[in-house]
């Protein structure tokens, strides 16, 4: 069974910086989609990012990119230029490519961002 | 613009009351997921159904069932509710996801 870790339970950056958030997974398969989801306070999931396993370039939406190493398994979110809107718990999520568009998304832990002035 | 609904933001039922869970989706989409979400454990898949009347256990279904009559109603049924189960559920359906508002049930 796949696992998606996320070590950071809590960050903090201010305004206008940039931060990291890390997400480890754990799978056999070759072929998988990773994503970030953003939850505000007002708690609807939100799609930030996706990254394709097969696809060697990382992906980048405005101020939020990935760096995604395959071998290592690891797949980090970066947040360029924080603005106080960032503030949510953003969570790392893991989708086989196996099973075709029924499969389930597989979910990390959390990372409580907050953006300070 | 919507999209997923769920029929309750927050709910307090008793322990043993049988408790229902509603979730709509107007994108005619298959796949439909019950989540619940908890400090610390993050989303976990209770069950999910990939066709009306289709239906396959998650991680966590114990002390859960579901029923999907209809392509865009996906409920979430708790036959007798425990404290253990106080959590915020989450509804979503695919493909693509979108995720519903959430519902914090409180079980006393």
């Amino acid at each position: 069974a796949q696992t998606v870790t996320q070590s950071q339970p809590e960050m903090s950056v201010q305004e206008a910086e940039t931060v990291t958030l890390s997400c480890t997974y754990d799978t056999s398969e070759s072929d998988y989609y990773l994503f970030w989801y953003k939850q505000p306070p007002s708690r609807q999931m939100i799609l930030v990012i996706r990254q394709e396993a097969y696809k060697q370039q990382n992906a980048t939406e405005n101020r939020f990119s990935v760096n995604f190493q395959k071998a290592a398994k690891s797949f980090s979110l970066k947040i360029s230029d924080s603005q106080l809107g960032d503030a949510a718990m953003y969570f790392c999520a893991y989708r086989s490519a196996t099973t075709g568009t029924a499969s389930k998304l597989t979910f990390g832990t959390g990372t409580r961002l907050q953006v300070t002035l | 613009d919507v999209k997923v609904t769920q029929s309750s933001r927050y709910l307090v039922k008793r322990t043993g009351e049988k408790v229902f869970l509603e979730c709509v989706q107007d994108m005619d989409h298959e796949n439909m997921f019950w989540y619940r979400q908890d400090p610390g454990l993050g989303l976990r898949l209770i069950y999910f159904s990939y066709d009306v009347k289709m239906k396959e256990k998650g991680d966590i279904p114990e002390g859960y069932s579901v029923s999907r009559e209809k392509k865009e109603r996906f409920s979430l049924i708790l036959e007798s509710a425990s404290t253990n189960q106080t959590s915020m559920y989450l509804c979503a359906s695919s493909f693509p996801w979108y995720f519903g508002p959430g519902t914090r049930l409180t079980v006393t």
